[in-house]
């Protein structure tokens, strides 16, 4: 069995600031871990992936996470938000041998505040 | 512009109506998937076809059901639909099972 959860479903932060959106995964097998974000009224786009190897993963738009199984968790950091940062994202975890263990996180929603 | 592509992008529907939803995608990619969206919710599975094998979510009621007329469709055939369904549906493909996914725009879908 696996599963997601994500720490804070409403996130607000200043234009600028440090962005960290928190992610922890339950799974019995090595997972794979995903960030995807949502703009509204559109689909799902993936930010950055963990498979194996390196455990500092960097993505699109200057978004990078930390796999950290020590601690079972994958947060997503960004240095500088800008106000284009606005969105759902949501963190997903899977295994290599079955996409009906595909699972969401419950998404954070990430304000940016002038 | 995504890579995967859903038509139409919005539907409004009686309960007696029979729609249907199509995807495509030309990235060659062999798993595509319908996800059904709730507002506020994550995006929760419907169907995977992958390797001209479908599988299905046995949550997911038989008025949804997909079809696949070759490797870059999957189309999702609908009937007698219930205001309960009412939602974002997605459609997404990846290059094998596991593999991350691309999403489409999705279809909002609203019954009357």
């Amino acid at each position: 069995a696996q599963s997601v959860t994500q720490l804070g479903s409403h996130v607000s932060v200043s234009e600028g600031a440090l962005v960290l959106l928190r992610c922890n995964y339950s799974s019995s097998v090595p997972p794979y871990l995903f960030w995807y974000v949502q703009y509204p009224n559109q689909g799902l786009q993936l930010l950055l992936k963990y498979t194996t190897g390196a455990t500092l993963v960097k993505g699109i738009n200057g978004f990078e996470a930390e796999f950290k199984k020590s601690e079972t968790s994958f947060h997503l950091t960004k240095p500088s938000a800008h106000m284009s940062d606005a969105a759902e994202y949501f963190c997903a975890v899977s295994r290599a041998d079955s996409y009906q263990k595909v699972t969401f996180g419950t998404g954070t929603k990430l304000q940016v505040i002038p | 512009d995504t890579e995967v592509t859903q038509t139409p992008k919005h539907l409004v529907m009686g309960m007696t109506n029979k729609k249907s939803l199509k995807c495509e995608q030309h990235m060659g990619h062999r798993a595509m998937y319908w996800y059904k969206q709730k507002a506020k919710k994550p995006p929760e599975l419907m169907f995977v076809y992958s390797y001209e094998k479908l599988s299905i979510n046995e949550s997911v009621p038989s008025r949804f059901s997909p079809e696949c007329p070759n490797s870059s469709l999957l189309n999702l055939h609908l009937h007698a639909l219930q205001p309960e369904d009412s939602a974002l549906y997605l459609c997404a493909s990846s290059q094998e099972v596991s593999r991350p996914q691309h999403f489409g725009d999705g279809t909002r879908l609203s019954i009357l």
